[in-house]
């Protein structure tokens, strides 16, 4: 089983919706990082969340974090095009200094 | 574009040869990773220097190996290459060790013929 859990794996929105893609950790987290992937090509970071009830925002997308739960969200508000994408959470489970464990990811289409 | 760069973008070889992927980090970062994504096992970390030392180390075969040099670039060196070692390698740096924020570059796609 994945240590770091993503749902759903896939989404299909028309534009203008909200949605949320959801990250659980099996252990205990020390930071969580979002991500975004376009197919085969590099990650472009997006959010660091710390301490349990963090929450962020990087122009329509926020991300928080529970940390009893073990647990991030990310909701995009009022979806466009451009936020298609892969979705990668990555997680330090060890806080030992930088390995960092992904989730298989959410792929994001927006329709127009 | 993160201020990682990779070099080649891409690479063909053969089965039992070698390759060695070259990463620059982001000006003023000490610390490279490597990562390894397929489309079965995900993205996956292999290994991390901090200033010339490996700090930690993750699933990387006994076939490849890693160094970073006095000038904090860093080379992933692949060995007895087999087709199931074709994939995306991605290297990402921060500033340190620790709880920073990892950029990636645009990574190498790696495929064995």
């Amino acid at each position: 089983s994945q240590e770091l859990e993503q749902s759903p794996q896939s989404l299909i929105v028309q534009e203008g919706k909200n949605l949320t893609i959801n990250c659980t950790s099996s252990k205990t987290l020390y930071g969580l990082y979002w991500y975004k992937q376009k197919y085969g090509e590099g990650l472009i970071f997006l959010m660091m969340l710390q301490k349990g009830g963090e929450e962020k925002s990087h122009e329509k997308i926020t991300a928080k974090l529970d940390e009893k739960k073990q647990q991030s969200s990310l909701h995009i508000t009022a979806s466009q095009p451009s936020h298609a994408g892969i979705y990668l959470c990555g997680a330090d489970m060890d806080n030992q200094g930088g390995k960092l464990i992904f989730g298989q990811g959410t792929e994001l289409s927006v329709k127009p | 574009d993160s201020g990682v760069t990779q070099t080649p973008k891409h690479l063909i070889t053969a089965t039992g040869q070698r390759v060695t992927l070259r990463c620059s980090p982001r000006s003023g970062d000490l610390s490279v990773y490597w990562y390894q994504q397929s489309l079965d096992q995900g993205l996956q970390f292999l290994i991390q220097y901090y200033n010339g030392e490996e700090r930690a180390k993750g699933n990387i075969l006994e076939r490849f190996s890693a160094q970073q040099f006095p000038d904090l670039h860093s080379e992933l060196n692949l060995s007895s290459l087999e087709l199931g070692d074709s994939a995306l390698y991605f290297c990402a740096s921060s500033v340190a060790g620790g709880n920073q924020p990892q950029h990636f570059g645009d990574g190498t796609r790696l495929s064995i013929l």
